[in-house]
């Protein structure tokens, strides 16, 4: 089957580290993606990882290790507007699951 | 605007009526999904088209669900017979489809939310 573990809810403080864990497990795995969701908001597109290692954007880097099942999205220089849900993704065959998300609240 | 859209934003129905939201996608975009989220949850994938076929559709769609893209652009969900756990946000994404799936970005439209009566 198909399913991803993520965290449900983390808090932090302006300008913190934040790192967001996602494992999965599946059969024909292709990469891992990370989307954002504000609340009310719709997904937006963060980051995706197809092969092992770094993938870095601005404040937002994402990591992949297909060896253990396993990434991770790092948000850096944490800002009161980073508050949202964050979701990794898998894509396995034709079909897309999402995680549960993970809650980020930044406080100041 | 160049966006996703999807229409209408908000619909509310009595149970055992029958609903059809659409979706626009971006004019360049060849693929399109479907999916279904509730408070609190990810958003749970529902089906996907590229260009007019439909080429996956998830197993926990019930057959009161119904989706197509008869011209490879605009798309339509209907869901027949509403039932109180069908009211959610039904959202809608398109990307420009490279060789996976996987490596598309996706874009989002503001979604449909249904409340069911």
């Amino acid at each position: 089957g198909q399913s991803l573990e993520q965290p449900s809810e983390v808090t932090a403080v302006e300008g913190a580290i934040v790192q967001i864990n996602c494992t999965y497990q599946t059969s024909g795995f292709y990469g891992l993606s990370w989307y954002q969701q504000h609340d009310g908001g719709a997904p937006t597109f963060l980051s995706y990882n197809g092969l092992d290692g770094l993938e870095e954007t601005g404040r937002f880097s994402s990591f992949l290790s297909r060896s253990d099942s396993y990434g991770y999205l790092l948000l850096q220089e944490l800002q009161m507007k980073d508050s949202a849900s964050y979701f990794c993704v898998q894509a396995a065959g034709n079909k897309l699951t999402f995680g549960g998300g993970t809650r980020v609240l930044v406080k100041p | 605007d160049t966006g996703v859209s999807q229409d209408p934003r908000h619909k509310i129905t009595k149970r055992g009526q029958n609903v059809t939201f659409r979706c626009d996608p971006i004019s360049e975009h060849n693929r399109l999904y479907w999916y279904r989220q509730t408070l609190g949850q990810g958003p749970e994938f529902l089906t996907y088209f590229q260009n007019e076929a439909q080429l996956e559709k998830s197993r926990l769609l019930s057959d009161r669900f119904s989706a197509e893209r008869p011209k490879g652009s605009f798309s339509t969900l209907e869901i027949q017979r509403t039932e109180q756990g069908d009211s959610a946000m039904y959202l809608c994404a398109s990307s420009l489809g490279g060789r996976q799936l996987s490596t598309d970005t996706q874009y989002f439209g503001p979604g449909t939310r249904l409340t069911v009566l």
